[in-house]
């Protein structure tokens, strides 16, 4: 059975903090890993995918990194605002890329104060 | 948007009930999952499809059965419900690639009395 962990559970932070998240996962037979972004009562919706060992992506405030090779992957949210409020799922895809499945880990709430 | 759909959105059913939670996608993908999130906890995966006629059992041990006879369908049965098929399932789909963004359904909120 494929472990993904993410921490902390949860966070909380005032506006303007910066913040960061970790995911872990098994680095064997590793094809992707995937970040997600789940509000209240709405559907997880897609950050980034990574695929590449030392991959930096970035969107808006928001940027991720990727280490295949000892298995994990960071989130960073630069300067918190409250519409950042949500729980943040990574999920590791393993084995080809046809076959293989989305596994996710736990997830980091985060609440952003005002 | 996302074009994948579930339905109903919430369900309370009495135990020993047979039901069917939908799922459909208009975007032609291969893989189609479901998952299964308890309150305060992680999704677990418990089947998935990655094309017609393919279907597997995720990491999570579970009672339910599904089919996928069309690509874009993937329904999930429950013989005869109970309580502690009380929970929330999330439907998904993704490319036959794995580096491609997953879609999810809005979930369907079940609760068997």
């Amino acid at each position: 059975i494929l472990n993904v962990e993410q921490s902390p559970q949860s966070l909380h932070v005032q506006e303007g903090d910066s913040t960061n998240f970790t995911c872990s996962f098994p680095s064997s037979n590793f094809y992707a890993l995937h970040w997600y972004r789940w509000e209240t009562a709405k559907s997880p919706e897609a950050l980034f995918v990574m695929t590449l060992n030392g991959d930096e992506k970035k969107k808006g405030r928001i940027s991720a990194t990727l280490n295949t090779k000892e298995g994990y992957s960071y989130l960073y949210i630069k300067g918190s605002q409250p519409e950042d409020s949500a729980t943040y799922l990574c999920a590791s895809h393993h084995g080809s890329s046809n076959t293989g499945k989305l596994i996710f880990g736990q997830g980091t709430t985060l609440q952003v104060k005002p | 948007e996302a074009d994948i759909y579930q339905t109903p959105r919430y369900l309370v059913i009495g135990t020993g009930k047979k039901i069917t939670l939908e799922c459909s996608q208009t975007m032609g993908h291969d893989k189609m999952y479901w998952y299964q999130q308890d309150p305060g906890m992680e999704l677990h995966l418990i089947h998935y499809s990655y094309g017609v006629n393919s279907t597997e059992k995720g990491d999570l041990s579970s009672e339910s059965t599904v089919s996928r006879i069309r690509t874009e369908h993937f329904p999930l049965t429950l013989e005869s419900a109970r309580p502690s098929h009380t929970s929330q399932y999330l439907c998904a789909s993704q490319s036959h690639r794995g580096n491609t963004e997953a879609f999810f359904g809005q979930g369907t909120r079940l609760t068997v009395v």
